[in-house]
């Protein structure tokens, strides 16, 4: 069965410092997504994409953050300069389309430590 | 702004016991809603979508949508102690943000 895979599983890096977390998403869907999740609080929006561009955007996702579709299978988001508060679990998500094709199907997670 | 809200947990449930989960949002633009279930330190994983008024079930769960109340909500018949897990909702029409999660724990 199709899935979106993620990678690492897991980086830790040093305040100040840029990551790259990278996604395959599901082959033939179009919208893809990162969310994230600090630890014990909820799973955030931070941005769709869609058509090699930004679609949707929260106010988390500020000008520290970026995301990229460099190819015709990978979507990254680039953290320029990590912040203690980076921490989290990172969550690529893809769907088919949206309404009634809108079905989110997620990684496994990227584990962002910030030291 | 954009909300998603659901009842305050945690909710506990004897094993084989019907539990509710119940989730309400703001954006009248939604017109997509799924429910998603997540382990600890898991990632969360579909378990139902509902598009139209009215319910909709699948094996033990019934998703239940009245986009006049802008309300959705979860059934879960039976519940069993695999169960027991965060449930999120989600709405996607003008906004992809997930409520704020339920802990359900299933008591056997």
């Amino acid at each position: 069965e199709p899935e979106v895979t993620q990678t690492p599983s897991h980086q830790v890096t040093q305040m100040g410092q840029e990551v790259i977390l990278r996604c395959v998403p599901i082959s033939n869907h179009l919208y893809f997504y990162w969310y994230r999740q600090i630890l014990g609080q909820k799973v955030e929006f931070l941005v769709s994409f869609y058509n090699n561009e930004i679609s949707e955007k929260s106010e988390i996702f500020d000008d520290q953050f970026s995301v990229e579709r460099p190819d015709g299978s990978n979507f990254t988001l680039k953290i320029r300069s990590t912040k203690l508060e980076d921490s989290a679990m990172y969550f690529c998500a893809s769907s088919k389309g949206q309404g009634n094709t809108g079905e989110l199907f997620f990684g496994e997670g990227s584990r962002l430590t910030v030291l | 702004q954009k909300e998603v809200e659901q009842n305050s947990g945690p909710l506990s449930v004897p094993e084989g016991a019907i539990a509710s989960l119940n989730c309400t949002y703001s954006d009248r633009g939604s017109q997509s809603f799924f429910w998603y279930r997540q382990y600890s330190g898991k990632s969360p994983e579909l378990i139902m979508s509902i598009y139209s008024n009215g319910d909709k079930e699948d094996g033990r769960f019934t998703a239940q949508l009245n986009k006049a109340s802008q309300y959705v909500s979860l059934l879960i018949r039976d519940s069993q102690p695999s169960d027991s897990a965060t449930y999120l909702c989600l709405g996607l029409g003008n906004q992809f943000y997930f409520g704020t999660g339920t802990s359900l724990t299933v008591i056997p």
